[in-house]
Protein backbone atom coordinates (compact mmCIF):
# COMPACT_ATOMS: atom_id res chain seq x y z
CA UNK A 1 0.00 0.00 0.00
CA UNK A 2 1.33 3.75 -0.42
CA UNK A 3 1.94 5.41 2.14
CA UNK A 4 1.83 9.63 2.45
CA UNK A 5 4.05 10.78 -0.52
CA UNK A 6 5.81 13.67 -0.49
CA UNK A 7 7.85 15.80 -2.96
CA UNK A 8 10.39 17.22 -2.71
CA UNK A 9 12.78 15.09 -0.62
CA UNK A 10 15.28 17.69 -0.69
CA UNK A 11 14.99 21.59 -1.64
CA UNK A 12 17.97 24.11 -1.33
CA UNK A 13 17.02 27.86 -2.85
CA UNK A 14 18.10 30.90 -2.19
CA UNK A 15 16.16 33.75 0.57
CA UNK A 16 13.12 35.23 -0.78
CA UNK A 17 12.19 32.72 -3.03
CA UNK A 18 8.99 30.82 -3.33
CA UNK A 19 9.16 27.28 -2.08
CA UNK A 20 6.34 24.83 -2.47
CA UNK A 21 5.79 21.90 -0.90
CA UNK A 22 3.49 18.90 -1.89
CA UNK A 23 2.39 15.82 -0.08
CA UNK A 24 -0.61 13.10 -1.45
CA UNK A 25 -1.99 11.69 1.66
CA UNK A 26 -3.11 7.91 1.91
CA UNK A 27 -5.66 6.67 0.24
CA UNK A 28 -9.29 7.20 2.01
CA UNK A 29 -7.68 8.96 5.20
CA UNK A 30 -9.68 12.31 5.39
CA UNK A 31 -7.17 14.42 7.76
CA UNK A 32 -4.24 15.90 6.46
CA UNK A 33 -1.48 17.31 8.54
CA UNK A 34 1.58 19.68 8.06
CA UNK A 35 4.63 19.71 10.71
CA UNK A 36 7.89 21.26 10.78
CA UNK A 37 10.88 19.94 13.05
CA UNK A 38 14.15 21.77 13.31
CA UNK A 39 16.60 20.89 16.51
CA UNK A 40 15.71 23.75 18.68
CA UNK A 41 11.68 23.62 18.45
CA UNK A 42 11.42 19.42 17.63
CA UNK A 43 8.15 19.04 15.90
CA UNK A 44 5.69 21.52 15.46
CA UNK A 45 2.23 21.47 14.36
CA UNK A 46 1.62 23.73 11.92
CA UNK A 47 -1.65 22.87 10.05
CA UNK A 48 -4.51 20.46 10.28
CA UNK A 49 -7.62 19.91 7.27
CA UNK A 50 -10.26 17.72 7.47
CA UNK A 51 -12.23 16.89 4.89
CA UNK A 52 -9.90 19.20 2.83
CA UNK A 53 -11.40 22.04 5.63
CA UNK A 54 -8.16 23.77 7.30
CA UNK A 55 -9.84 23.17 11.26
CA UNK A 56 -6.64 24.54 13.16
CA UNK A 57 -3.76 26.92 11.40
CA UNK A 58 -2.78 28.28 14.25
CA UNK A 59 0.68 26.91 14.51
CA UNK A 60 1.52 28.47 10.79
CA UNK A 61 4.52 30.96 12.04
CA UNK A 62 3.33 34.21 9.96
CA UNK A 63 1.66 35.27 6.51
CA UNK A 64 4.32 34.48 4.74
CA UNK A 65 3.73 30.52 4.90
CA UNK A 66 0.24 29.13 3.44
CA UNK A 67 -1.32 25.78 2.63
CA UNK A 68 -3.72 24.61 0.91
CA UNK A 69 -6.02 21.13 0.40
CA UNK A 70 -8.07 21.80 -3.21
CA UNK A 71 -9.39 17.61 -3.19
CA UNK A 72 -8.98 14.75 -0.69
CA UNK A 73 -5.95 13.54 -2.87
CA UNK A 74 -3.30 16.40 -2.63
CA UNK A 75 -1.80 19.09 -0.49
CA UNK A 76 0.51 21.91 -0.80
CA UNK A 77 2.64 24.25 1.55
CA UNK A 78 3.81 26.92 0.54
CA UNK A 79 6.47 29.82 1.88
CA UNK A 80 6.88 33.08 0.13
CA UNK A 81 8.79 34.39 0.70
CA UNK A 82 11.13 32.02 1.84
CA UNK A 83 14.05 33.28 4.73
CA UNK A 84 16.73 31.35 5.56
CA UNK A 85 14.82 30.19 9.32
CA UNK A 86 12.39 28.35 7.31
CA UNK A 87 15.30 25.60 6.77
CA UNK A 88 13.84 22.11 8.79
CA UNK A 89 12.42 19.48 7.63
CA UNK A 90 8.82 19.47 6.92
CA UNK A 91 6.90 16.41 7.23
CA UNK A 92 2.73 16.24 6.19
CA UNK A 93 1.26 12.93 7.78
CA UNK A 94 -2.73 11.74 7.39
CA UNK A 95 -4.95 9.82 9.60
CA UNK A 96 -8.63 8.47 9.09
CA UNK A 97 -11.10 11.18 9.83
CA UNK A 98 -12.25 12.70 12.70
CA UNK A 99 -11.02 9.49 15.09
CA UNK A 100 -8.34 10.92 17.46
CA UNK A 101 -7.45 7.64 18.43
CA UNK A 102 -6.09 6.69 14.66
CA UNK A 103 -2.41 7.03 14.01
CA UNK A 104 -0.70 10.00 11.90
CA UNK A 105 1.21 7.87 9.05
CA UNK A 106 3.48 9.94 7.88
CA UNK A 107 5.44 11.25 4.87
CA UNK A 108 9.57 10.69 4.36
CA UNK A 109 9.41 14.80 4.33
CA UNK A 110 11.09 17.53 2.37
CA UNK A 111 14.33 18.83 4.00
CA UNK A 112 14.24 22.24 3.27
CA UNK A 113 17.55 24.59 3.13
CA UNK A 114 17.34 28.37 2.50
CA UNK A 115 20.49 30.25 1.57
CA UNK B 1 -3.16 21.65 27.98
CA UNK B 2 -1.28 18.20 27.30
CA UNK B 3 2.29 17.53 28.10
CA UNK B 4 4.75 14.80 27.40
CA UNK B 5 8.38 14.94 28.99
CA UNK B 6 10.98 12.01 28.24
CA UNK B 7 13.58 13.00 30.56
CA UNK B 8 16.46 10.81 28.91
CA UNK B 9 17.96 12.87 25.69
CA UNK B 10 20.05 10.30 25.09
CA UNK B 11 20.99 5.99 25.74
CA UNK B 12 23.60 4.55 24.20
CA UNK B 13 23.81 0.76 25.36
CA UNK B 14 25.65 -2.14 23.99
CA UNK B 15 24.06 -4.63 21.47
CA UNK B 16 21.84 -7.20 23.52
CA UNK B 17 21.57 -4.87 26.10
CA UNK B 18 17.47 -4.54 26.88
CA UNK B 19 16.64 -0.88 27.12
CA UNK B 20 13.74 1.17 28.81
CA UNK B 21 12.60 4.42 27.49
CA UNK B 22 10.92 6.68 29.62
CA UNK B 23 7.41 8.72 29.27
CA UNK B 24 5.25 10.82 31.34
CA UNK B 25 2.37 12.28 30.38
CA UNK B 26 -0.08 14.86 31.23
CA UNK B 27 -3.87 15.97 30.53
CA UNK B 28 -6.84 16.23 31.78
CA UNK B 29 -8.94 14.15 29.60
CA UNK B 30 -10.48 11.63 30.49
CA UNK B 31 -10.34 9.75 27.18
CA UNK B 32 -6.83 10.29 25.41
CA UNK B 33 -4.64 7.92 23.11
CA UNK B 34 -0.81 7.41 23.68
CA UNK B 35 1.33 6.29 20.52
CA UNK B 36 4.94 5.85 20.34
CA UNK B 37 6.61 6.87 16.94
CA UNK B 38 10.19 5.76 15.85
CA UNK B 39 12.37 8.13 14.09
CA UNK B 40 15.75 6.10 12.03
CA UNK B 41 18.61 7.97 10.96
CA UNK B 42 17.00 8.23 7.67
CA UNK B 43 14.82 10.53 9.01
CA UNK B 44 11.21 9.47 8.31
CA UNK B 45 8.42 8.64 11.46
CA UNK B 46 6.68 5.29 11.79
CA UNK B 47 4.43 4.61 13.84
CA UNK B 48 4.90 1.82 16.03
CA UNK B 49 2.07 1.80 19.03
CA UNK B 50 -1.49 3.00 19.98
CA UNK B 51 -2.93 2.77 23.39
CA UNK B 52 -6.10 4.39 25.11
CA UNK B 53 -6.44 5.18 27.99
CA UNK B 54 -9.09 3.03 29.46
CA UNK B 55 -6.61 -0.07 28.12
CA UNK B 56 -4.22 -0.23 30.88
CA UNK B 57 -3.07 -3.89 29.48
CA UNK B 58 0.88 -4.27 28.49
CA UNK B 59 1.79 -5.18 25.11
CA UNK B 60 4.61 -7.45 23.87
CA UNK B 61 5.27 -7.05 20.19
CA UNK B 62 8.29 -8.73 19.69
CA UNK B 63 11.09 -7.42 20.91
CA UNK B 64 9.27 -4.25 22.13
CA UNK B 65 7.01 -4.08 25.03
CA UNK B 66 5.03 -1.09 26.69
CA UNK B 67 4.13 -0.44 30.13
CA UNK B 68 1.25 1.79 30.81
CA UNK B 69 0.57 2.76 34.31
CA UNK B 70 -2.28 5.49 34.61
CA UNK B 71 -1.44 5.83 38.52
CA UNK B 72 1.69 7.21 37.37
CA UNK B 73 1.12 9.01 33.94
CA UNK B 74 3.65 6.65 32.94
CA UNK B 75 3.58 4.99 29.13
CA UNK B 76 7.38 3.59 29.23
CA UNK B 77 8.93 1.29 26.15
CA UNK B 78 10.99 -1.83 26.56
CA UNK B 79 13.01 -3.15 23.85
CA UNK B 80 14.69 -6.29 24.93
CA UNK B 81 17.88 -7.58 23.20
CA UNK B 82 18.74 -4.34 21.54
CA UNK B 83 20.14 -4.49 17.75
CA UNK B 84 22.09 -2.10 15.55
CA UNK B 85 18.89 -1.25 13.73
CA UNK B 86 17.12 -0.04 16.89
CA UNK B 87 19.14 3.15 16.69
CA UNK B 88 17.10 6.24 16.11
CA UNK B 89 15.03 9.02 17.74
CA UNK B 90 11.92 7.72 19.70
CA UNK B 91 9.10 9.97 20.40
CA UNK B 92 6.07 9.06 22.50
CA UNK B 93 3.15 11.28 22.08
CA UNK B 94 -0.48 11.94 23.43
CA UNK B 95 -3.51 13.28 21.99
CA UNK B 96 -7.12 14.16 23.20
CA UNK B 97 -10.31 15.78 21.85
CA UNK B 98 -9.50 16.26 18.00
CA UNK B 99 -6.65 14.49 15.81
CA UNK B 100 -3.54 16.82 17.21
CA UNK B 101 -0.62 15.29 18.89
CA UNK B 102 1.43 16.15 21.28
CA UNK B 103 4.69 14.67 20.82
CA UNK B 104 7.29 14.70 23.68
CA UNK B 105 11.31 15.97 23.05
CA UNK B 106 12.36 12.55 22.01
CA UNK B 107 15.16 9.96 23.01
CA UNK B 108 17.46 9.37 21.05
CA UNK B 109 18.99 5.86 21.44
CA UNK B 110 22.22 4.25 20.06
CA UNK B 111 22.43 0.82 20.21
CA UNK B 112 26.72 -0.09 19.66
CA UNK B 113 28.46 -3.64 18.56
Amino acid sequence: DAGVIQSPRHEVTEMGQEVTLRCKPISGHNSLFWYRQTMMRGLELLIYFNNNVPIDDSGMPEDRFSAKMPNASFSTLKIQPSEPRDSAVYFCASSLEGYSNQPQHFGDGTRLSIL
Amino acid sequence: AQKVTQAQTEISVVEKEDVTLDCVYETRDTTYYLFWYKQPPSGELVFLIRRNSFDEQNEISGRYSWNFQKSTSSFNFTITASQVVDSAVYFCVITGGGNKLTFGTGTQLKVEL
